[in-house]
């Protein structure tokens, strides 16, 4: 298996609305982030977990909180957002330095 | 700190043309630099990377990348433009701590004429 899986694709929520985004890998990658990419632009980092672990927080709003229950699962769990929060939401994993990353499809998220 | 500078937002060729899509680097080291393409409303999908092995790198679809470290370029090329190759290109460069961080350029959008 050689995929990032992403659900769902598509996601339209109201700004009172508590939702999940789900990201899941069984290449055995321990490093796992989570990017916002707005249209016609590069991705933007917003978390990194290594090892199970939160290492890096890119100044995100708390309204977004990602959740890495295990090795191969990453969640980023959203409440409260705003329209401005539209965007692909995209995940990806690494095995190590200089392997680059191997990129979900991504969820296509709108917030009405 | 580590960069990337895409020149070139948008990038129109002809189909059966050359292909050049330009990237440099900013790196006090040298770095590992990849190429990513992103079709609509997909993720990124890994065309080729530079490791410090080989500078010239030959990638997926027909692409390759000649690392120049005069230059601190990193530009991507193919020979002949295909009407699929019409995407968005983002060159990339990795830091070189454990948290293997990468940092995307603004990306070159190609469109390829028939």
């Amino acid at each position: 298996d050689t995929e990032v899986t992403q659900t769902p694709k598509h996601l339209v929520m109201g700004m009172t609305n508590k939702k999940s985004l789900k990201c899941e890998q069984h290449m055995g990658h321990r490093a796992m982030y989570w990017y916002k990419q707005k249209a016609k632009k590069p991705p933007e980092l917003m978390f990194v977990y290594s090892y199970e672990k939160l290492s890096i927080n890119e100044s995100v709003p708390s309204r977004f909180s990602p959740e890495c229950p295990n090795s191969s699962l990453l969640n980023l769990h959203l409440h409260a957002l705003q329209p401005e929060d539209s965007a692909l939401y995209l995940c990806a994993s690494s095995q190590k330095v200089g392997y680059g990353y191997t990129f979900g499809s991504g969820t296509r998220l709108t917030v009405v | 700190a580590q960069s990337v500078t895409q020149l070139g937002s948008h990038v129109s060729v002809s189909e059966g043309a050359l292909v050049l899509l330009r990237c440099n680097y900013s790196s006090s080291v040298p770095p590992y630099l990849f190429w990513y393409v992103q079709y609509p409303n997909q993720g990124l999908q890994l065309l080729l990377k530079y490791t410090s092995a080989a500078t010239l790198v030959k990638g997926i679809n027909g692409f390759e990348a000649e690392f120049k470290k005069s230059e601190t370029s990193f530009h991507l090329t193919k020979p002949s433009a295909h009407m699929s190759d019409a995407a968005e290109y983002f060159c990339a460069v990795s830091d070189l701590t454990g948290a293997n961080n990468l940092f995307f350029g603004t990306g070159t959008r190609l469109t390829v004429i028939p």
